[in-house]
């Protein structure tokens, strides 16, 4: 499968807890997006990423919230001191071309 | 920032009609205009997309239209199948601060046909 995957495919966690979920993009697409997607809505962009510069952080929820991607492959997404309002599906994207963003399943997170 | 409104936020329509959603965008500057289908616990799929520099672009089944001018575009598709049915996304691309790019969506668009 040469899309993009996501791991896990879900997470149950309890509140305060921290969780991290990871991205693989599609092989050579240098930019990577995360996005929030809460039920009944469209997914919302959280930051992004082109090869391992971090070049927007300010649609971050919050401070709880951090993204890395070290070597420029694969991505992590940390959310720390979870609330149950972080309850949502966390998708990725990457691309190569500025516009066409393929997406991966997402992680769906459940916060108890 | 970018807003995108998406109507109507259900359709329902006979297996071999067309189907059509709407969608209209507040800034100017938006310039890229991807349509997702999402069926249940996947992820978004791209099925068609459109520059600003282009009125109209087809494949297959499947249309979508640009009005720069009105800020609204739309998704045609014809000929429904079941294989369709599943929630709908138009998007606008947004630049915000460090030439970084990123999607705004509209809620959504539930497609069902009807056999």
């Amino acid at each position: 499968d040469t899309g993009v995957s996501q791991n896990p495919r879900h997470k149950i966690t309890k509140r305060g807890q921290n969780v991290t979920f990871r991205c693989d993009p599609i092989s050579e697409h240098n930019r990577l997006y995360w996005y929030r997607q809460t039920l009944g809505q469209g997914p919302e962009f959280l930051t992004y990423f082109q090869n391992e510069a971090q070049l927007e952080k300010s649609r971050l929820l919050s401070d709880r919230f951090s993204a890395e991607r070290p070597k420029g492959s694969f991505s992590t997404l940390e959310i720390q001191r979870t609330e149950q309002g972080d309850s949502a599906m966390y998708l990725c994207a990457s691309s190569l071309l500025a516009d066409t963003q393929y997406f991966g399943p997402g992680t769906r997170l459940t916060v108890l | 920032g970018e807003n995108v409104e998406q109507h109507p936020s259900t359709l329902s329509v006979q297996e071999g009609d067309s189907a059509v959603i709407k969608c209209t965008y507040s800034d100017s500057a938006s310039n890229y205009f991807p349509w997702y289908k999402q069926e249940l616990g996947k992820g978004p799929q791209l099925i068609i997309d459109i520059r600003s520099n282009v009125g109209e672009k087809k494949d297959q089944r499947i249309a979508v239209t640009l009005n720069k001018t009105a800020k609204h575009f739309s998704l045609h598709i014809t000929e429904t199948q079941p294989e369709d049915s599943a929630v709908y996304f138009c998007a606008a691309k947004i630049r915000v601060g460090g030439g970084a790019d990123g999607l705004t969506f509209g809620k959504g668009t539930h497609l069902i046909i009807q056999p």
